[in-house]
């Protein structure tokens, strides 16, 4: 079955450490976006790729990185930048980034810093 | 900041239906209204999209606002399995707090 894979499930770092966070889909989709997710919050946008090897900034990048060298790979770098890097990450992908296609979410990462 | 604004929650019986409604007045002719929903630690499942005209899938029914400035998701018949927290997103993929929408027994 095609889908998004986020892995881990759970990730545990410490303070100071960079940490990256993998997402994978083989729905053969153009575009692909990160999200974090604060508790009782909705989900605020990181980075998105319409593209192989291009990608833009989302609301929320700063201490976050990314990189799209294949089309089904899209990982996500939480940089000891990010002040406050323990939530839920949630990795996204669509057909294309025009939007009258639906999107597919991955299963989420649950990182926390310690 | 999301475009869209919705109650923060909802209580709802079941087996019966449920409205929930969406504010968007500032959307723009091309976007699409799209509805997610999310359970506990899990990602958003689709749920329906639209863009002028009612839509009915085997999940819901969408219905738009002829101004398009508002949309109603419908849940014909809530089960338990629907109690979910229900995002109403334009083009933007700009997530608000969405609805949360409790079913009780």
């Amino acid at each position: 079955d095609g889908g998004i894979t986020q892995s881990p499930k759970y990730l545990f770092r410490k303070e100071g450490q960079n940490v990256t966070l993998s997402c994978e889909q083989n729905l053969n989709h153009d575009a692909m976006y990160w999200y974090r997710q604060d508790p009782g919050q909705g989900l605020r946008l990181i980075y998105y790729s319409q593209i192989v090897n291009d990608f833009q900034k989302g609301d929320i990048a700063e201490g976050y990185s990314v990189s799209r060298e294949k089309k089904e790979s899209f990982p996500l770098t939480v940089t000891s930048a990010q002040k406050n890097p323990t939530a839920f990450y949630l990795c996204a992908s669509s057909i294309a980034s025009t939007d009258m296609y639906g999107y597919t979410f991955g299963s989420g990462t649950r990182l926390t810093v310690v | 900041d999301a475009k869209t604004t919705q109650p923060n929650s909802m209580e709802s019986n079941e087996e019966e239906p449920v409205h929930l409604p969406c504010n968007h007045s500032t959307i723009s002719g091309t976007d699409y209204i799209h509805w997610y929903r999310q359970l506990p630690s899990q990602g958003p499942e689709y749920v329906i999209h639209g863009l002028t005209s009612n839509v009915n899938n085997r999940m819901a029914s969408l219905a738009i606002a002829e101004d398009r400035k508002s949309s109603t998701l419908i849940l014909h018949r809530a089960t338990l399995r629907d109690a979910a927290v229900y995002y109403c997103i334009l083009n933007d993929m700009r997530f608000g707090a969405g609805t949360r929408l409790t079913v009780k027994p």
